[in-house]
């Protein structure tokens, strides 16, 4: 049983350019949701998404969208990157419906520069 | 979010030893907590749940208590292992609306076992 894939694991992006993060969620979870972590901090809630269609969102710029496909992987895209947005980027699944845990996949180390 | 004097950054403990580890939550209404374990270079791995109509619940060498009055939950780790050097995160999951959750995560605790 394959649990929450992420892919790449390390990144290295110019300030101003754009960047695309995946997802694979663990098998049999419909939802996704994606968290980034500054370096010392606590994960902070992006946005998640449940049938294509982004339900909640956290307190994060329109530069940060993303998308959920039929077979419920998830992408992650960043415009006009900001050294600021250097972060692990977390992406976690779970069952719509079910206040139960999320499974986290390894990340995404996103640096700017 | 964390509430000062309540929660330590950082703990450091005598191989096999026990460790607590505090977090204090800040919404009332929340009714599940989890504490995850994150390793370096790794993302939070589950490690227990508690639920809000329970105070205290029991897994291999950890245990969670949750107080509801004032809004604190532990995490004990019972015989301390090297393999339990990492960060600690408590979370909340917090209703968003009908059938919508989100994980709201406090700062972290970073345990290191002195051996």
């Amino acid at each position: 049983d394959a649990g929450v894939t992420q892919s790449p694991t390390h990144l290295i992006k110019t300030r101003g350019q754009q960047v695309t993060l995946r997802c694979s969620p663990k098998s049999g979870h419909d939802t996704v949701s994606w968290y980034q972590q500054a370096l010392g901090q606590g994960p902070q809630f992006i946005f998640q998404y449940y049938e294509e269609e982004e339900r909640q969102r956290g307190n994060f710029p329109d530069r940060f969208s993303g998308h959920q496909f039929p077979n419920y992987s998830s992408e992650l895209n960043v415009n006009a990157l900001l050294l600021g947005d250097s972060a692990l980027y977390l992406c976690a699944s779970s069952l719509v419906g079910e206040n139960t845990e999320a499974f986290f996949g390894q990340g995404t180390r996103l640096t700017v520069v | 979010g964390e509430s000062v004097g309540l929660h330590l950054p950082t703990l450091s403990v005598q191989e096999g030893d026990n460790s607590i580890i505090n977090c204090a939550y800040s919404n009332s209404a929340s009714d599940y907590f989890i504490w995850y374990k994150q390793e370096s270079g790794k993302g939070p791995q589950f490690i227990i749940d508690i639920r809000s109509n329970m105070d205290k619940r029991q897994g291999q060498r950890v245990t969670v208590l949750l107080n509801k009055t004032v809004k604190h939950l532990s995490l004990q780790i019972a015989a301390t292992q090297p393999g339990d050097s990492a960060v600690y995160f408590c979370a909340e999951n917090t209703v968003l609306s009908t059938n919508d959750y989100k994980l709201s995560f406090g700062a972290g605790t970073t345990v290191t076992v002195r051996a």
